[in-house]
Formats: C-alpha cells, sequence, structure tokens
C-alpha cells in the first residue's frame, strides 16, 4: 500500500534560516508528488508538484523541491524563510489512478520573528 | 478555476446523533470529489470518492457514508457518530493536474 512518511512534525525556525523538510514515499509505481500548503486560517492550497522531468521543481513563495527516485524522496526547501511562511505542510502522493492523494501526518512550521 | 464551498463550518454534535456535511462545487462540470479526513495529530486521509451522481467508492471501512445526489454536490453522512469521527473534514475536486480544496469542516464528537 502507498504511504507517505514526513519526518519532522514541528518545526520552529527563527526568520531567515534555511528550512528542509523531510518527506519519504512507498509506492512501486510512478507516481506525482506535492507539497500542499496551508496557512492559518485558509484553505489547504498546493505549493509544488512534480510530474516528471527535472527533478527539482520550484514552486510559489521561493520554495522549491527536489525529487530522488533512488531514496524515495520528495524533501521541501527553502533557503530564508519569513514569519508568513508560518503554516501546516504535507506532502503528497498520487498514484493508482482517478488522482486519489495519499498524504503525510503534515508538519507544522513556526517561524519568529 | 474551481470554488469549493462547505457547511457548516464547525460542528458539536453527541454521540449517537446523526451527521450531514454538504459540499458544493462551483466554476467546473462532472468533477471528480473527494472527502477527507484529518484526525487529531494525523495526516489527511481520503475516505471516498465519486466519479459521478451516484458513484461513491469507499477507501476505509468506518462509521461514515457519502452520497452525490447532484453533479457539484457530495454530501457525507453517518446514522450514529462515534467519538473517533471527531476531525477536519475536507471536501476536494480534482482540477487539471492537482486537486483544489474547500474551507473544511471541524467536527467535534463528544
Amino acid at each position: 500500500a502507498q504511504s507517505v512518511s514526513q519526518h519532522n512534525h514541528h518545526v520552529i525556525l527563527s526568520e531567515a534560516a534555511s528550512l528542509e523538510l523531510g518527506c519519504n514515499y512507498s509506492y512501486g509505481g510512478t507516481v506525482n508528488l506535492f507539497w500542499y500548503v496551508q496557512y492559518p486560517g485558509q484553505h489547504l492550497q498546493l505549493l509544488l508538484k512534480y510530474f516528471s522531468g527535472d527533478p527539482l521543481v520550484k514552486g510559489i513563495k521561493g520554495f522549491e523541491a527536489e525529487f530522488i527516485k533512488s531514496k524515495f524522496s520528495f524533501n521541501l526547501r527553502k533557503p530564508s524563510v519569513q514569519w508568513s511562511d508560518t503554516a501546516e505542510y504535507f506532502c503528497a502522493v498520487a498514484g493508482g489512478g482517478y488522482n486519489k492523494l495519499i498524504f503525510g501526518a503534515g508538519t507544522r512550521l513556526a517561524v519568529h520573528p | 478555476s474551481q470554488t469549493i464551498h462547505q457547511w457548516p463550518a464547525t460542528l458539536v454534535q453527541p454521540v449517537g446523533s446523526p451527521l450531514s456535511l454538504e459540499c458544493t462545487v462551483e466554476g467546473t462540470s462532472n468533477p471528480n470529489l473527494y472527502w477527507y479526513r484529518q484526525a487529531a495529530g494525523r495526516g489527511l486521509q481520503l475516505l471516498f470518492y465519486s466519479v459521478g451522481i451516484g458513484q461513491i467508492s469507499s477507501e476505509v471501512p468506518q462509521n461514515l457514508s457519502a452520497s452525490r445526489p447532484q453533479d457539484r454536490q457530495f454530501i457525507l453522512s453517518s446514522k450514529k457518530l462515534l467519538l473517533s469521527d471527531s476531525g477536519f473534514y475536507l471536501c476536494a475536486c480534482k482540477g487539471s493536474e492537482t486537486q483544489y480544496f474547500g474551507p473544511g469542516t471541524r467536527l467535534l464528537v463528544l
């Protein structure tokens, strides 16, 4: 069965610190990978996605993620976080048809000014 | 682009009471629709999906059911709520490359 594991449940950073959130998935077939973000009081929204091609994908607000097939990983990075990045981040994988998404448990990021 | 409406936004219900959560979608036709739940400390779990009117697939055995009486309406129901049904329920709609999510309903069963 497919599963997604996010390594950090809570992360606290100061502004300008670098961020890396880990995500590993288990699935034997072709997968599409996503990072979603939920800012306080807002809808869950797409941050970035990987379908194929360049394994380094760039998303909104300066975020990027790297797909490493051999490690089944899709880690999210940002070189310098801002207070406005405080949110909950979810890694997800789609596979097996009907665009069903399997989510990780989420990581709550708090950025202090 | 799609807009997803969910109501109510929050709900507190006693154990054993019935449940009906509604989701409606604007801006698209014949979409794939999904119900997810996020329990405390856990990720989003897919509960049901629907590819058309009257077509419901269940992903996990549970105390809940879903129905799709109209093309852009998706309803989550229960006849008797359990404490374990507490959580945050999200409705989603398939877009061109990903899914769009509604604002969610926070359900607390006491």
